[in-house]
C-alpha cells in the first residue's frame, strides 16, 4: 500500500518548457489535491477534485492545468514553466464526504525553473 | 476568502521548555487540523478537531478548539529534539470546500 505517490522528485527546467508532475493515489480516495510550498508562505492550494471527471482551482492557479479522468491519477501540468513557479509540490489525497477529513500527502516534487 | 493566521511564524526553546502556536481564522469552521511537517519531509496528519471547545491529547501534545470555533491552539510539554519541525493548522468547512492552512510555525529545539 503504496498512498500517494509523487513523480518525478526533482526537476530542472528551463523557461518556457512543459512538464507534468504525476501524482497517483491507492486509497480509493475521492478528493486530490496539489498545493505548492514556498519558504514563509506555507501550503497554498493550487487546484482540486473532488472526483474524477471535477476539478476547481484552488488560491494560486495560474500557470497550472490538472485533468481528473481517474480515481487514482491526479496530473499537474505546467504548460510554460516561470522562474515565480520555482518551489516543492505536494498532492494530496481525502474522503471528499462532509466534513473534510484528514489529507494524506505524498512525499513532494522539488521543481527548479531556470 | 477565508483565511487563516498562525502565529508565531518561529520559535526557538531549550529542550524541556515548553511551546505553543496559535491558529486564528476569520470565519466559524467546521474543523480545524493540525499537520507536522519535518525538515525535508511531508506533511503529516495529528489531529482533527470538531467540536466547540473540545479538547485532546497526544501525550505531551495538547489541542484545543475554541468555543466559537474560530481558534485553535496546540501546546506541546517539554519539548524535545525530535519535536523538531513545522506545525500546520488548517481550516475547514462543511461541505467538499478545500482546507485552508496557516502559514504554518517552525520550531527549533535546543538540547
Amino acid at each position: 500500500n503504496a498512498g500517494v505517490t509523487q513523480t518525478p522528485k526533482f526537476q530542472v527546467l528551463k523557461t518556457g518548457q512543459s512538464m507534468t508532475l504525476q501524482c497517483a493515489q491507492d486509497m480509493n480516495h475521492e478528493y486530490m489535491s496539489w498545493y505548492r510550498q514556498d519558504p514563509g508562505m506555507g501550503l497554498r492550494l493550487i487546484h482540486y477534485s473532488v472526483g474524477a471527471g471535477i476539478t476547481d482551482q484552488g488560491e494560486v492557479p495560474n500557470g497550472y492545468n490538472v485533468s481528473r479522468s481517474t480515481t487514482e491519477d491526479f496530473p499537474l501540468r505546467l504548460l510554460s514553466a516561470a522562474p515565480s513557479q520555482t518551489s516543492v509540490y505536494f498532492c494530496a489525497c481525502g474522503r471528499a464526504s462532509g466534513v473534510p477529513g484528514e489529507l494524506f500527502f505524498g512525499e513532494g516534487s522539488r521543481l527548479t525553473v531556470l | 476568502g477565508q483565511q487563516v493566521m498562525q502565529i508565531p511564524q518561529y520559535q526557538h526553546v531549550q529542550e524541556g521548555e515548553d511551546f505553543t502556536t496559535y491558529c486564528n481564522s476569520s470565519t466559524t469552521l467546521s474543523n480545524i487540523q493540525w499537520y507536522k511537517q519535518r525538515p525535508g519531509g511531508h506533511p503529516v496528519f495529528l489531529i482533527q478537531l470538531v467540536k466547540s471547545g473540545e479538547v485532546k491529547k497526544q501525550k505531551r501534545l495538547t489541542f484545543q478548539f475554541g468555543e466559537a470555533k474560530k481558534n485553535s491552539s496546540l501546546h506541546i510539554t517539554a519539548t524535545q529534539t525530535t519535536d523538531v519541525g513545522t506545525y500546520f493548522c488548517a481550516g475547514g468547512k462543511s461541505g467538499n470546500t478545500p482546507l485552508v492552512f496557516g502559514k504554518g510555525t517552525r520550531l527549533s529545539v535546543i538540547a
